[in-house]
């Protein structure tokens, strides 16, 4: 069974870079034709797709936040990363990481889940 | 704001069939992108219910089912329980924007 787990810290100050890492097990991200992504959903609010990624390295921005965010892959440890750069308090949320369901990124499902992390951007 | 929006809130009696709508423009679901349907339970992550329009996961009860006509979609929920209280999300491809989008949520209370 693909498990998604997400790490990295709770509080991130205002201006800085948030972190994030996706440890998967289970599966691999290198299987094959597979994608990974972000979604956040901040706190009593609804979700939004923050970015994807293929198993080869190839990356998928939201325009919105394509400027200060990165994806990347580690296939030797098996994870998949986010940092966005210069957070305010706009990006305070829960941040879920999630396996894309079919072999394409624009429209697919997210099939697996992480639990999700909350991280508050804060001064 | 979603460009993809559902209704606030619907209610139902246990074992009542209720319905979400999930509507959406000429430049997502009246594209003919693929419409997905999320379940969240408070503090859980989402949990994928229907993909494709109407395709059930496995472990996915076929008292879910969905559908799509035009610029909208649908979920339906038969036979209502206690524990499809949750809130339910739409998902779809919008081309002009470029990205994934989710609709804006509708809480679903078993009265």
């Amino acid at each position: 069974q693909l498990q998604l787990q997400e790490s990295g810290p709770g509080l991130v100050k205002t201006s800085e870079t948030l972190s994030l890492t996706c440890s998967v097990s289970g599966g691999s991200v290198s299987s094959s034709n597979s994608y990974w992504g972000w979604v956040r959903q901040p706190p009593g609010k609804g979700l939004e797709w923050v970015g994807s990624i293929y198993y080869s390295g190839t990356t998928f921005y939201s325009p919105s936040l394509k400027s200060r965010i990165t994806i990347s892959i580690d296939t030797p440890k098996n994870q998949f990363s986010l940092k966005l750069t210069s957070v305010t308090a706009a990006d305070t949320a829960v941040y879920f990481c999630a396996r894309l369901g079919d072999d394409y990124v624009w429209g697919s499902w997210f099939d697996y889940w992480g639990q999700g992390t909350l991280v508050t951007v804060s001064s | 704001q979603s460009v993809v929006t559902q209704p606030p809130s619907v209610s139902g009696a246990p074992g009542q069939r209720v319905s979400i709508s999930c509507t959406g423009s000429s430049s997502n679901i009246g594209a003919g992108y693929d419409v997905h349907w999320y379940l969240q339970l408070p503090g859980t992550a989402p949990k994928l219910l229907i993909y494709s329009t109407n395709n059930r996961p496995s472990g996915v009860p076929d008292r879910f089912s969905g559908s799509k006509s035009g610029t909208s979609a649908s979920l339906a929920i038969s036979g209502l329980q206690a524990e499809d209280e949750a809130e339910y999300y739409c998902q779809s491809f919008d081309s002009s924007l470029g990205v994934s989008v989710f609709g804006s949520g509708t809480k679903v209370t078993v009265l």
